[in-house]
């Protein structure tokens, strides 16, 4: 089974402030990673698949790039509405396939 | 728009069934495989089940493969999970999602997901 691993666990910014957040795979998933957004009581929301493909209707400001085991999701200028937990998933190797532990944005 | 609204959720003995359904619209339910993943309170996210569009083929994580079955009626545009020999483990919200792209075959990227039902399995 491969293991991601989200780092950090949680993330403090201010509006405005850039996010970086990372995760690693315990072997390689090549290009097949996947953000998700998750906010409380909300649906999910794809945000990139495939590394680095930004999903329908997904800001410019969410990007995505790694390949391997290591992965990163960057959010270059925080909005108020992106304060939420953010998932990585593998579907390289499956079965299982398999979702990160999660990294909270919080506000600062 | 596409919208996936699941229900069934509740409570339920250990040992128990349950029957989840996901409502889908928007886009046509004939050509997407779907999904079923769920968050267990204060956990991550787990991959339970995914069918593919002509729901020929399924995949089961092994923490539910033997308990659970996932299906679809294209009739009603719903996709199910049956649970059975439910266990304290299997709390959580089970959310069901769309696949990407209208391969057939499940891709586990999930482009759409509705927001979720509670099963609690406790005596």
């Amino acid at each position: 089974e491969i293991v991601l691993t989200q780092s950090p666990a949680t993330l403090s910014l201010s509006p405005g402030e850039r996010a970086t957040l990372s995760c690693r795979a315990s072997q390689s998933v090549s290009r097949f990673l996947g953000w998700y957004q998750h906010k409380p009581g909300q649906a999910p929301r794809l945000l990139i698949y495939d590394a680095s493909n930004r999903a329908t209707g997904i800001p410019a400001r969410f990007s995505g790039s790694g390949s391997g085991t290591d992965f990163t999701l960057t959010i270059s200028s925080l909005e108020p509405e992106d304060f939420a937990v953010y998932y990585c998933q593998q579907r390289y190797n499956w079965p299982p396939v398999t979702f990160g532990g999660g990294t909270k944005v919080e506000v600062k | 728009e596409v919208q996936l609204l699941e229900s069934g959720g509740g409570l339920v003995q250990p040992g128990g069934s349950l029957r989840l359904s996901c409502a889908a619209s928007g886009f046509t339910f004939t050509t997407y495989a779907m999904s079923w993943v769920r968050q267990a309170p204060g956990k991550g996210l787990e991959l339970v089940s995914s069918i593919s569009a002509s729901g020929g083929s399924a995949y089961y994580a092994d923490s539910v493969k033997g308990r659970f079955t996932i299906s679809r009626d294209y009739s009603k545009n719903t996709l199910y999970l049956q649970m059975s020999s439910l266990r304290a483990e299997d709390t959580a919200v089970y959310h069901c999602a769309k696949d990407l792209d209208p391969t057939g075959d499940s891709s586990f990227r999930l482009d759409y997901w509705g927001r979720g039902t509670l099963v609690t399995v406790s005596s």
